[in-house]
């Protein structure tokens, strides 16, 4: 079955830090992917999106995801984090009629 | 956010009650759909719909009805509620199939 995966369930970086998020995809054909973010009681916020074309996607808030087929993954990246950042990140790929998300990873910041 | 509102915001209910969740919005997107929060699972689609009056079942409908008799409101329904249903339930809008999606705020739901 379709299915994205997050294998980290809880990071911790400092502030000024660089990140990355990591998403993998199982799907044959070229995927719809996504990443949104939701602070602490707070609904999902996108981020960015990628349907096709330019493998490198650049979204708000000063982040970027690369697309990359040959290892079937859509990680999230920024080079500098801020406090702001906590939060929980959600990959997902679009598939008939609905969204089916990774299960998140926390990102935690240190001063 | 802007345009898509869920109501309450918080609810605590009995077990065997039934509860009806509202989701409303004012973009006149044609889909719609009623996700549960758990951690540890993520976000699980409970239905959708993809039009008035048409609707379809996602990974975790036992428990749960839906009916959309007007674009902008989609309703869900806990027809007997039990302590499983516990959970942060989110709405979210779509104009297009396969683009991203609008959330609303999330209603907090306990059943004891």
């Amino acid at each position: 079955a379709q299915s994205v995966t997050q294998p980290d369930i809880h990071i911790t970086v400092s502030e000024g830090a660089s990140l990355e998020l990591r998403c993998n995809y199982s799907y044959g054909a070229t995927p719809y992917l996504f990443w949104y973010v939701q602070s602490p009681g707070q609904g999902l916020q996108l981020l960015l999106k990628y349907f096709s074309g330019d493998t490198l996607v650049q979204g708000i808030k000063g982040f970027e995801a690369e697309f990359k087929r040959s290892q079937s993954s859509f990680n999230l990246r920024k080079p500098s984090v801020h406090w702001s950042d906590a939060a929980e990140y959600f990959c997902a790929w679009a598939g008939s009629y609905q969204l089916t998300f990774g299960k998140g990873t926390k990102l935690s910041v240190i001063p | 956010d802007a345009g898509i509102t869920q109501s309450p915001r918080h609810k605590v209910t009995e077990t065997g009650t039934p509860v009806t969740l509202r989701c409303h919005q004012t973009e006149n997107h044609r889909y719609m759909y009623w996700y549960r929060q758990d951690p540890g699972h993520g976000l699980r689609l409970i239905h959708y719909s993809y039009g008035v009056k048409d609707t379809d079942k996602g990974e975790v409908s036992d428990g749960y009805s839906v009916s959309r008799s007007k674009t902008e409101d989609f309703l869900l329904t806990l027809e007997s509620a039990t302590s499983s249903q516990t959970s942060v339930y989110f709405c979210a809008i779509s104009d297009e199939r396969d683009s991203g999606y609008t959330f609303g705020s999330g209603t907090r739901l306990t059943v004891v």
